[in-house]
């Protein structure tokens, strides 16, 4: 089985400064990871996704993340955030190689932006 | 247009009362998903199946009964079994295991 902890519930970030999301995760085989944003009262949307090769992934709207084996984790980062950034932000794994459907996913990162 | 379509955007369930939730999809994905929203934890999995006439249940079935008729459809319906159903909804399609999930719009259940 595999699980997420998002580190930070709310962050609070000023326009065009830069943000990083915290992601960790533990999981006894070779994993897939997302990132997916939410805005009020809509689903969730992917931002990006990593399955193999290359540690750094870029996504929409500006946003990568790296994957980093050794500490298990999968941050993500924005080097200049807008105010259609607030939002809800979700990271989720799920097992590679396997025949099992399911994600587990973090709890969540409010990301509040201030003109 | 392709997707995923969540209908009602909005329902009210009375005391007793057994709901469906509707999710479709055009997206010719094997596989389909309902989670469930609250406030500080994210999403959890109530049932999930990857094929027709298949289902399993999640990491919180109870309380909930699904249905996998058709490819394109996967109802959800939360019976009164289901003491706290006041949530978010959210029903999410992959091609197959490893693939991204693309999710619906949302439904929202409230209890009168």
């Amino acid at each position: 089985a595999q699980s997420v902890t998002q580190l930070d519930s709310q962050v609070p970030v000023f326009e065009e400064a830069p943000v990083e999301l915290r992601c960790n995760y533990s999981s006894s085989v070779s994993v897939y990871l997302f990132w997916y944003v939410q805005y009020p009262n809509q689903g969730l949307q992917l931002l990006l996704k990593y399955l193999s090769g290359s540690t750094l992934v870029k996504g929409i709207n500006g946003f990568e993340a790296e994957f980093n084996k050794s500490q298990t984790s999968f941050h993500l980062r924005k080097p200049s955030v807008h105010i259609s950034d607030t939002a809800e932000y979700f990271c989720a794994v799920g097992p590679l190689r396997s025949n099992d459907y399911k994600l587990s996913f973090g709890a969540g990162t409010t990301v509040t932006v201030r003109a | 247009d392709g997707g995923i379509t969540q209908s009602p955007k909005y329902l009210f369930r009375k005391e007793g009362q057994n709901v469906t939730l509707s999710c479709e999809q055009n997206l010719n994905h094997d596989a389909m998903y309902w989670y469930r929203q609250d406030p500080g934890q994210g999403l959890r999995l109530i049932y999930y199946s990857q094929i027709v006439n298949d289902f399993q249940k999640g990491d919180i079935a109870e309380g909930y009964s699904v249905s996998r008729e058709k490819k394109e459809s996967f109802p959800l319906t939360v019976t009164s079994a289901q003491k706290n159903p006041t949530a978010f909804y959210l029903c999410a399609t992959s091609g197959r295991a490893g693939e991204t999930q693309y999710f619906g719009p949302g439904t929202r259940l409230l209890v009168l």
